[in-house]
């Protein structure tokens, strides 16, 4: 079975801290997210890559940033924790096949990192 | 743009009942469907997913999602609900002729009564 691992279940951390939450996947699967969790908002995708280097902006970017340096690893970055960004975070990743075999096989999802910032 | 729309906020049922929840979607085509559960403080594990072919489509845990195009909805159901089923689901949609991203739906959390 597919694997995603993020590095940390919780974490607090202060206000004006530098945040990395890690995500590393074990199947070779080109496409990676970052999403939000938060009571009645639903899943919120924050960022998403297609491939090593490419991010793409999701929904609600703004005080993030991601890296995709190697292929089975997605990182998000809180450039400057704010309360605001206290939540559940959940990292998946999926295998997508284009062109005339067009396969969609679903999202694989970490098992989150409830963040607190304080 | 498509949406996914999950009716149900919250849902109880008493254990040993039947359950369904409901799930709509709106799309041009018939996208792939898929629903999700998550249990408290966890990530989401797939329950199961449509393609194509027969519309009654079987999943873990002893769900099933019954595909039906005139009504653009994926319910799931289960006929005997235990306890441990006690979480928040969630309906998600993929286009069909383009792209990779997900649409979910707001999710339902199902409440089970002894």
């Amino acid at each position: 079975d597919v694997k995603v691992t993020q590095s940390s279940r919780y974490l607090v951390k202060r206000t004006g801290e530098k945040v990395f939450l890690e995500c590393v996947q074990d199947m070779d699967h080109e496409n990676m997210f970052w999403y939000r969790q938060d009571p009645g908002l639903g899943l919120r995708l924050i960022y998403f890559s297609y491939d090593v280097k490419m991010k793409e902006k999701g929904d609600i970017p703004e005080g993030y940033s991601v890296s995709r340096e190697k292929k089975e690893r997605f990182s998000l970055i809180l450039e400057s924790a704010s309360t605001n960004q206290t939540s559940m975070y959940l990292c998946a990743s999926s295998l997508f096949r284009g062109g005339k075999k067009r396969l969609h096989y679903g999202y694989t999802f970490g098992s989150g990192t409830r963040l607190t910032v304080v | 743009a498509q949406s996914v729309t999950q009716p149900d906020i919250h849902i109880t049922v008493s254990e040993g009942a039947s359950l369904e929840l409901r799930c709509n979607y709106s799309y041009g085509a018939t996208p792939y469907l898929f629903w999700y559960v998550q249990s408290p403080g966890q990530g989401l594990q797939l329950l199961l997913k449509y393609f194509s072919g027969d519309t009654l489509v079987q999943g873990i845990k002893g769900f099933e999602a019954e595909f039906k195009r005139s009504q653009s909805s994926f319910n799931l159901r289960k006929p005997s609900v235990h306890w441990s089923d006690a979480a928040e689901y969630f309906c998600a949609v993929a286009p069909n002729n383009a792209g990779n991203m997900l649409t979910f739906g707001g999710g339902t959390r199902l409440m089970v009564k002894p």
